[in-house]
């Protein structure tokens, strides 16, 4: 499969606190972009970081990749209830446009 | 508003009949998407078109067939429809290098 893999599956955290989520994928890529899901509703794109940039940052977002362990990571600072949803991670497999996404992290922010 | 538009929400179908699954986007984006996402396997790609006039196979195809209209519309065809078919389809818009913007989503249960 050419999809990545998000780690952990689950993580409940209390408000207020920084939650990390990892993404592992196999090939090389020349972007990889970060979702979240609200439950029930479509993605929504966060943050895309090409195979050239090792750190990009949005509001309270901040992702890292790092192309030599084909790894990325997503953390949310200071957490807050509505950031609740589950967060996929999507890379191209080195086709520019054609993205694959994996089973994604549930994030449950306790209030 | 801007966006990506699916219809229906919601369908239920027996076993053998066929739907067309319509998405419009007001973007202009020239690719265009077409997702299953089922529990604990993520998203996969089912078709896309990179540009008007053109559709290519994503990862699990089989079944399915789609059309694009113009670059506003992108359909999906199921001609025979299979409980294996029952799932949550999105379609998705974008530009070459940049993120998805999804639609809401398809619920569709085959029985």
């Amino acid at each position: 499969s050419q999809q990545g893999e998000e780690d952990p599956q689950a993580l409940s955290i209390q408000e207020g606190e920084n939650a990390t989520m990892n993404c592992s994928y196999k090939t090389s890529i020349n972007n990889l972009q970060w979702y979240r899901q609200n439950s029930g509703r479509g993605l929504v794109h966060l943050i895309l970081i090409r195979s050239n940039e090792r750190e990009k940052h949005s509001g309270r977002l901040r992702v890292t990749l790092d192309t030599s362990k084909k790894s990325s990571s997503l953390l949310i600072t200071a957490s807050r209830a509505a950031d609740t949803a589950s967060y996929f991670c999507a890379t191209d497999a080195g086709t520019g446009n054609q993205f694959y996404f994996g089973t994604g992290t549930s994030l449950t922010v306790i209030p | 508003n801007a966006g990506v538009t699916q219809t229906p929400k919601f369908q239920v179908l027996k076993t053998g009949q066929s739907m067309t699954l319509q998405c419009a986007q007001d973007m202009n984006h020239n690719s265009m998407y077409w997702y299953r996402q089922d529990p604990g396997m993520g998203l996969r790609l089912i078709y896309y078109s990179a540009s008007e006039g053109t559709t290519d196979k994503g990862e699990v195809p089989n079944g399915y067939n789609v059309s694009r209209l113009n670059k506003r519309e992108f359909s999906l065809r199921l001609e025979s429809a299979a409980p294996s078919q029952t799932s949550v389809y999105f379609c998705a818009s974008s530009d070459i290098g940049e993120g998805y913007t999804f639609g809401s989503g398809t619920r569709l249960t085959v029985v």
